[in-house]
């Protein structure tokens, strides 16, 4: 089945500066969507994305579906961005309707 | 408009017991889905419904079982509890299943 990684595992920033998350997939996905997971376990839409650029605020993403990787950019991070981010596919062949996961990338900023 | 909502927050089981969790879909959306997420991990798919019916199925033991009411509101009912069903259940709700999902808060169930 498809795999999917994420890099790095943690990351840990100060406050104000920027960074990139990524998150690669070993076969063709229907969609794909980045999640923020709180530290109270609540799972947050941050994109949509299949293919091309979104941006929302100071997060933006972008999926180069030819080339089966996704960005998540954060720029000036605030305390309130900690938490997991997560990557999750929905794989063209052998869906099962059911999402793929990556494992996370644990961010922490700090004051 | 009320985002997905799950019932109860937090349940403490004992090893053997039953439990039942609930989970009511944005309004529109037509189909569930069930994760598991244990800790440190990424969610794991449980179920899809999608009109009442099962859709999609992950390796799960049949002790998991599940159903979607007419007014697309679901339940995951869990047999013979485990230590190792200790997590948070998670649902989606998405339009038909294909579309982009969202999540309830979870409920974060413990087996002693």
């Amino acid at each position: 089945g498809i795999q999917v990684e994420q890099s790095p595992p943690d990351l840990i920033l100060q406050e104000g500066a920027n960074s990139t998350l990524r998150c690669n997939f070993s076969d063709s996905v229907n969609n794909l969507q980045w999640f923020h997971q709180n530290p109270w376990g609540q799972l947050i839409n941050l994109f949509y994305i299949p293919s091309g650029t979104k941006q929302n605020g100071r997060l933006s993403a972008t999926t180069v579906a030819t080339e089966r990787y996704s960005l998540l950019y954060i720029s000036s991070s605030q305390t309130t961005d900690s938490g997991v981010y997560f990557c999750a596919v929905d794989p063209f062949m052998d869906s099962n309707y059911q999402l793929i996961w990556g494992a996370g990338t644990k961010l922490i900023i700090k004051p | 408009d009320a985002g997905v909502t799950q019932s109860p927050t937090h349940l403490i089981k004992t090893r053997g017991q039953h439990v039942t969790l609930r989970c009511s879909p944005i309004s529109g959306h037509k189909s569930v889905s069930w994760y598991q997420q244990v800790l440190g991990q990424g969610p794991q798919f449980i179920f899809q419904y999608y009109e009442k019916e099962e859709r999609g199925r992950g390796n799960f033991p049949d002790r998991f079982s599940a159903r979607q009411f007419p007014n697309y509101s679901s339940e995951l009912n869990v047999n013979a509890l485990l230590l190792g069903d200790s997590a948070l259940y998670l649902c989606a709700s998405s339009l038909d299943g294909y579309n982009e999902q969202f999540f309830g808060p979870g409920t974060r169930l413990t087996v002693l």
